[in-house]
């Protein structure tokens, strides 16, 4: 089968602790991307990536880091500088160019307590 | 900066009845995507639209980008408890670099 899987689907962490979520893809696809989603405020782009070991601020980075080591993962770090952490996280992935359009994972939902 | 404004971010509507999302940008778009989000669930691509004033028809859905290239609706006919969910618009423009999706409309079904 082929998708986008995103791990784990619930997690809980404590104030000030840094948080990773996997994202892998094996659609072969060279860009992926990570989205935020609150209520009423849609999706906003944390961090985008077109090729391996390059990656650029999306509209929302602050307190957030990436890599991607191999095309077909791309973690995001929720970082304790991340004031408002707790979201459910998409990450995403298209062909380039990047006018295609992107596949979804089934998303993350990060609670901070 | 590109500003995408969709509305209306609520619709209830009872089984039966049209429902149309409008997305309206501050900036001139390369194309613009419609994606589906079913509650609990992740956005699912529906459409793309590039071309100036095209219309684009999947069974009952309808989308049309505006003729400037600024705007662009879905229209739902006779809706169905099967279409609720909310409906997001991706609005591409700076040589399709800058993605920016609207806030989305939550579409509700009443049988």
């Amino acid at each position: 089968d082929g998708g986008i899987t995103q791990s784990p689907k619930y997690l809980f962490r404590k104030e000030g602790q840094n948080v990773t979520l996997s994202c892998e893809q094996n659609l072969n696809h060279d860009a992926m991307y990570w989205y935020r989603q609150d209520p009423g405020q849609g999706l906003r782009l944390i961090y985008y990536s077109q090729i391996v070991n390059d990656f650029q601020k999306g509209d929302i980075a602050e307190g957030y880091s990436v890599s991607r080591e191999k095309k077909e993962s791309f973690p995001l770090t929720v970082t304790s500088a991340q004031k408002n952490p707790t979201a459910f996280y998409l990450c995403a992935s298209s062909p380039l160019p990047r006018d295609h359009e992107q596949f979804f994972g089934p998303g993350t939902r990060l609670t901070v307590l | 900066g590109q500003q995408v404004m969709q509305i209306p971010q609520y619709q209830h509507v009872q089984e039966g009845e049209d429902f149309t999302t409008y997305c309206n940008s501050s900036t001139t778009l390369s194309n613009i995507q419609w994606y589906k989000q079913r509650p609990g669930g992740h956005p699912v691509f529906l459409i793309q639209l590039v071309k100036s004033g095209e219309v684009k028809k999947q069974k009952r859905l309808t989308f049309q980008f505006g003729e400037a290239k600024k705007n662009s609706s879905l229209h739902i006919t006779a809706t169905q408890t099967t279409d609720v969910g909310t409906y997001f618009c991706a609005a591409y423009s700076g040589g399709y670099q800058k993605v920016t999706f609207g806030i989305g409309t939550k579409l509700q079904v009443i049988p």
